[in-house]
């Protein structure tokens, strides 16, 4: 069974930059066609889709926040790290990763609730 | 701002069936599949329909997708109070180059 799990602060300030991981198992991203995407959610709000890194290492990013984000991703490691610059409280939601296969994002993280407040 | 329009809230009485629409345009609905996302009150989203009209295993023929040309639609047949839950649309955009969300309903079983 795919699982994959987020981490990384709960609280940042004005300004700050938010790195989360994503560690997941039962997958690798060396597999063709696998990629690992993330998905942001403010309270109350619609689902919002931030970025995805495929297998082979191409990257994909929303034009809206495209200037501010960044996807990596350790194979050895069964993660992939966003990091997204210059935090405002506009971006507090919760923020999933998900596993991509060729036919949609099939298996979600739980999500982690990232607050932005100085 | 959802390049993908979905109405806010659809509702009926248990053992009715609700449908959801979705409307996009030629960069993204009209060719590509679409899935449809089921988001329970306080958890993850969970993956419902892929490929426009297709179950993953484990989602009971209750729930059906369809497209037609830029729209897409979600139905829900003998509604059950473990169905109220937040639906989501989604879909590639070739435009953006970018995965697109609709704008999200929300089913309430009266």
């Amino acid at each position: 069974q795919i699982t994959l799990k987020e981490s990384g602060p709960t609280l940042v300030k004005p300004a700050q930059t938010l790195t989360l991981t994503c560690t997941f198992s039962e997958f690798s991203l060396d597999t063709s066609g696998v990629g690992v995407a993330w998905i942001r959610q403010p309270p109350g709000k619609a689902l919002e889709w931030l970025a995805l890194i495929y297998w082979d290492d191409d990257k994909r990013y929303s034009p809206s926040l495209k200037s501010r984000l960044t996807i990596t991703k350790d194979t050895s490691k069964n993660q992939v790290v966003l990091t997204m610059t210059n935090m405002d409280p506009v971006d507090t939601a919760t923020y999933y990763c998900a596993h991509r296969a060729t036919i949609g994002l099939d298996y979600w993280g739980q999500g982690t609730l990232v607050t932005v407040s100085s | 701002q959802s390049v993908l329009t979905q109405p806010p809230s659809v509702s009926a009485a248990p053992g009715q069936k609700v449908t959801i629409s979705c409307s996009g345009s030629s960069s993204n609905i009209e060719n590509n599949y679409v899935c449809w996302y089921q988001q329970l009150p306080g958890t993850a989203p969970k993956f419902l329909i892929y490929d426009n009209n297709k179950r993953p295993s484990g989602i009971p023929d209750r729930f059906s997708g369809s497209k037609s040309g830029t729209s897409a639609t979600l139905g829900i047949t003998g509604l059950q109070t473990g169905d109220e839950a937040d639906y989501y649309c989604g879909t590639w955009d070739n435009s953006l180059s970018a995965y697109v969300f609709g704008t999200g309903t929300k089913v309430t079983v009266l």
